[in-house]
């Protein structure tokens, strides 16, 4: 089956830094995304990973272990406004998106 | 960057009436269009692909005959929710893939609340 596993909720404090984890079993690997969602608006791109490694953006890394179903999302220097819903998302052999559930992430001052 | 609308970005409806969402991509071909739901505090819910002139592919336990998808030009999709339920209240949002393109770009979403 096809499942995709991210924490539901995680709360750090301005300033600091957080990882998101997220774990992943799909048919077929075309690529990882993260989205970045506030409350009631629609997902923005964060990032895309298909080889391992990690790729750096600015305050945003994502990292990739296509052997080990793993990716994560870094945040560094983390500011009010980054709190939102962070969705990890795989492109399947299909080159559908099948999201994850996403974390919650709760910036406190 | 590649832009996407949706129109209306919020619409109330009386239940059994039906609505109408326009999806455009505005400066790029969408040679295939997605249409999800999302529920409060629930991830995205792919509700149907659509090819541009092709009939749209629906996942599994949407209702083809409630969810109307018309992908008429490549930068004009349509969902039109037929016979609006209570039920049907949620959060639309499309978003659109250029043909050598891997990204999603996402339109703002409709809020849709069935009276």
């Amino acid at each position: 089956g096809q499942n995709i596993d991210q924490p539901t909720e995680m709360t750090a404090t301005e300033g600091a830094i957080v990882q998101i984890n997220c774990t992943y079993q799909t048919s077929g690997f075309n690529g990882l995304f993260w989205y970045q969602q506030h409350a009631g608006e629609a997902p923005t791109f964060l990032s895309y990973n298909v080889l391992d490694g990690l790729e750096e953006k600015g305050r945003f890394s994502s990292f990739l272990s296509r052997s080990k179903g793993y990716s994560y999302l870094l945040l560094k220097e983390l500011q009010m406004k980054d709190s939102a819903s962070y969705l990890c998302v795989i492109m399947d052999s299909n080159y559908q998106l099948i999201w994850g559930a996403g974390t919650k992430l709760i910036i406190k001052p | 960057g590649a832009v996407v609308s949706q129109h209306p970005s919020w619409v109330i409806c009386k239940s059994g009436t039906s609505v109408k969402i326009e999806c455009r991509s505005l400066d790029f071909q969408a040679t295939t269009m997605f249409w999800y739901r999302q529920f409060p505090k629930q991830s995205l819910m792919l509700m149907a692909t659509s090819n541009e002139g092709s009939k749209a592919t629906y996942e599994q336990g949407v209702e083809k005959d409630k969810f109307l998808i018309n992908h008429a030009s490549l930068t004009l999709s349509t969902l039109t929710v037929t016979s609006a339920h209570p039920e049907d209240s949620s959060f639309y949002i499309c978003s659109a893939r250029e043909r050598t393109d891997y990204e999603q770009y996402f339109g703002p979403g409709t809020r849709l609340t069935v009276t």
